[in-house]
């Protein structure tokens, strides 16, 4: 289920469930979006993107969906493995500018 | 995506002293970034760091506090002056080349005592 902790909201999966991290973004007006991955003491790496033409993205276990209509993000990761366990930052880029962070997720994955 | 190195990974510094972080990239990059995050938070942006010329800081963040450089389109340096707890955080070095993706060093975790 899904809960706030002390500072990040947790996500808590199954091993070989599927997970969905959800994400609001707040300018109407971004046109590229990604999702990022944070291990403990590393700096966030790239997962995939999405431009605002596109409603939906996928990847490798991982597809992206874009609702702009209510400015919602999501990351679906299908069957989920302990290595995927990790915070999860949606970002939102305007026009080439600088990243804006959304909060992010932490997803832990249980055994 | 190219490969940003930071130096220093950590350290403890002493209350009112000042640390310069170092962003190396392995490639030219148009634009450089200096992010800080927070035990627990998510990224807030501290400035972007413009080649030969000042740096553009966000609300919140000012050149005396957080002087940067960036001499050339592989480096950037932070300074975090006069150091109090509340600068306790990671700070992250990030580059980005035109509409693509940003790429991030491990990042500096500084704890100040």
């Amino acid at each position: 289920g899904e809960s706030v902790g002390l500072h990040l909201p947790t996500l808590s999966v199954q091993e070989g469930d599927n997970s969905i991290i959800n994400c609001a973004y707040s300018n109407s007006a971004s046109d590229y979006f990604i999702w990022y991955k944070q291990e403990s003491g590393k700096g966030p790496q790239f997962i995939i993107d999405i431009r605002s033409n596109m409603d939906k993205r996928q990847g490798q276990r991982v597809t992206v969906l874009l609702n702009k209509t209510v400015k919602h993000l999501s990351l679906q990761i299908a069957a989920t493995q302990p290595g995927d366990s990790a915070v999860y930052f949606c970002a939102e880029n305007n026009y080439g500018q600088n990243f804006v962070f959304g909060p992010g997720t932490r997803l832990s994955v249980l055994p | 995506s190219a490969v940003i190195s930071q130096k220093p990974s950590r350290d403890i510094c002493q209350r009112g002293t000042s640390l310069t972080i170092q962003c190396q990239v392995d490639s030219q990059v148009t634009m450089m970034f200096w992010y800080r995050q927070q035990p627990g938070q998510s990224l807030t942006l501290i400035a972007t760091a413009n080649q030969g010329s000042e740096a553009t800081y966000e609300s919140g963040f000012v050149i005396d506090k957080f002087p940067i450089s960036r001499p050339n389109l592989t480096f950037s340096t932070l300074t975090v002056s006069n150091m109090s707890p509340e600068d306790s955080s990671i700070y992250l070095c990030s580059g980005k080349e035109g509409s693509t993706e940003a790429f991030f060093g491990q990042g500096t975790r500084l704890t100040v005592v």
